[in-house]
């Protein structure tokens, strides 16, 4: 299985600040014959199912907002929100799916300082 | 737009079968891959397995002894059954969709149903 690692495990971040989270993979997700990272992040709320915000590592979903964004390759990936608002606390999570099992990282809890 | 609702038993005792259904809206469900996912209480996310509109299946390894996933074209709503339950298995479980079918991240997922298992 491929593990995901996150870090920090929890992050407090003041508003309008820059929020930076990393996702680490146990091996490469990179798929060299489309040149893609096979890696997406979500955003959950509490009570919440997950959000899907970021997809090929860097890819923003439609409707998400451009405050967040997504970058990396093959194994180190990160999901920053440049400017953080209040509707940003959440746990977020990546997931890797180069293969299966498909598998998520720990999730990272965001709060506001 | 596409919503997904699971319904199930929210009690299942130990030793027992956990069956769980998910009921696709606002398209069909024979062209996409849908999987299966849980959440233990306080807890991180698990794939558990998915299956195509068509009927092929693939579980994780972790799982795969216990876990079937089946498909109703007519009802467009696919199921979970896990079998030999314990206190290890409560849990959200959600239903999700894949994307495509090269890009296994999940876009549409239903609000999840928390199933406990205890005597």
């Amino acid at each position: 299985d491929i593990v995901m690692t996150q870090s920090p495990d929890s992050l407090a971040v003041s508003l309008g600040e820059r929020a930076t989270i990393n996702c680490k993979s146990s091996q490469s997700v990179f798929y060299s014959s489309n040149n893609k990272n096979y890696l997406a992040w979500y955003q959950q709320k509490p009570g919440q199912p997950p959000k899907l915000l970021i997809y090929w590592a860097s890819t923003r979903e439609s409707g998400v907002p451009d405050r967040f964004s997504g970058s990396g390759s093959g194994t180190d990936f990160t999901l920053t929100i440049s400017s953080l608002q209040a509707e940003d606390v959440a746990v977020y999570y990546c997931q890797q799916y180069y293969g299966s099992p498909y598998t998520f990282g720990q999730g990272t809890k965001l709060e506001i300082k | 737009q596409v919503q997904l609702q699971e319904s199930g038993p929210g009690l299942v005792k130990p030793s027992e079968t956990l069956s769980l259904s998910c009921t696709v809206s606002g398209g069909s469900i024979s062209t996409y891959y849908w999987s299966w996912i849980r959440q233990p209480p306080g807890k991180g996310l698990e794939w558990i397995g998915y299956i195509y509109g068509t009927g092929g299946t693939t579980y994780n390894p972790s799982l795969i002894s216990r876990v079937t996933i089946s498909v109703d074209t007519s009802k467009n709503q696919f199921s979970l059954n896990l079998t030999s339950v314990t206190a290890a298995d409560t849990a959200v479980y959600y239903c999700a969709r894949h994307r495509t079918s090269e890009s296994f991240y999940f876009d549409y997922w239903g609000q999840g149903t928390l199933v406990t298992v205890s005597s």
